[in-house]
């Protein structure tokens, strides 16, 4: 089973400052990987998948970066409404297709 | 629109079981494999199964593998999740969400209680 692990576990930034999230893989996962997000009472959203390319509707202050088995995900700068907590997927193999723990992005 | 409506959450026992279906509408239902993920109070999201377009392949997490089978009916548009020997661990909200490859689209999800 590909282990993912995110870091850091909670992120503390100021509205309008840059968040780089990190999402590791226990083994390569190519450019197989989505990020997602979840806002509190809500269902999760895609926001990037292929490691870079983002869903449709999501702003292009959102970038994903990285292969094999580091990734990122950068906010260029923090509006209110991206507040939330922050989920990486590997998708290269079923089963499982798992998910880091989650990084919680929160205002400073 | 794309729309997926989870229904059948309940409080059941321990031992106990429980029927999940996902109503899905806006796309054509059996060109794409679906899923169940969950995610246990304030905790983060687990993948729990998949099956594909046409029913004949499903995969299962470790965790409910033997426990839990999944379904699918493409006349009625509806995917299932049939839960049996429940354990308090298994206490979730309970999301399906269609595949292609990733997880595009998201019910908004059905809360599962397991206790006694």
């Amino acid at each position: 089973e590909i282990v993912m692990t995110q870091s850091p576990a909670t992120l503390s930034v100021s509205p309008g400052e840059r968040a780089t999230l990190s999402c590791r893989a226990s083994q390569s996962v190519s450019s197989n990987l989505a990020w997602y997000q979840q806002k509190p009472g809500q269902a999760p959203r895609l926001l990037i998948y292929g490691a870079s390319t983002r869903a449709t509707g999501i702003p292009a202050r959102f970038s994903g970066s990285g292969s094999g088995t580091e990734f990122t995900l950068t906010i260029s700068s923090l509006q209110s409404e991206d507040f939330a907590v922050y989920y990486c997927q590997q998708y290269i193999n079923w089963p499982p297709r798992t998910f880091g723990g989650g990084t919680k992005v929160e205002i400073k | 629109e794309v729309q997926l409506l989870e229904s059948g959450g309940d409080l059941v026992q321990p031992g106990g079981s429980l029927r999940l279906s996902c109503a899905a509408s806006g796309f054509t239902f059996s060109s794409y494999a679906m899923s169940w993920v969950r995610q246990a109070p304030g905790k983060g999201l687990e993948w729990v199964s998949v099956i594909s377009g046409n029913g004949a392949t499903s995969y299962y997490a470790d965790s409910v593998k033997g426990r839990f089978t999944i379904s699918r009916d493409n006349s009625k548009n509806t995917l299932y999740l049939q839960m049996n020997s429940l354990r308090a661990e298994d206490t979730a909200l309970y999301y399906c969400a269609r595949v292609t490859s990733i997880l595009d689209y998201w019910g908004q999800g059905t809360l599962v209680t397991v206790s006694s």
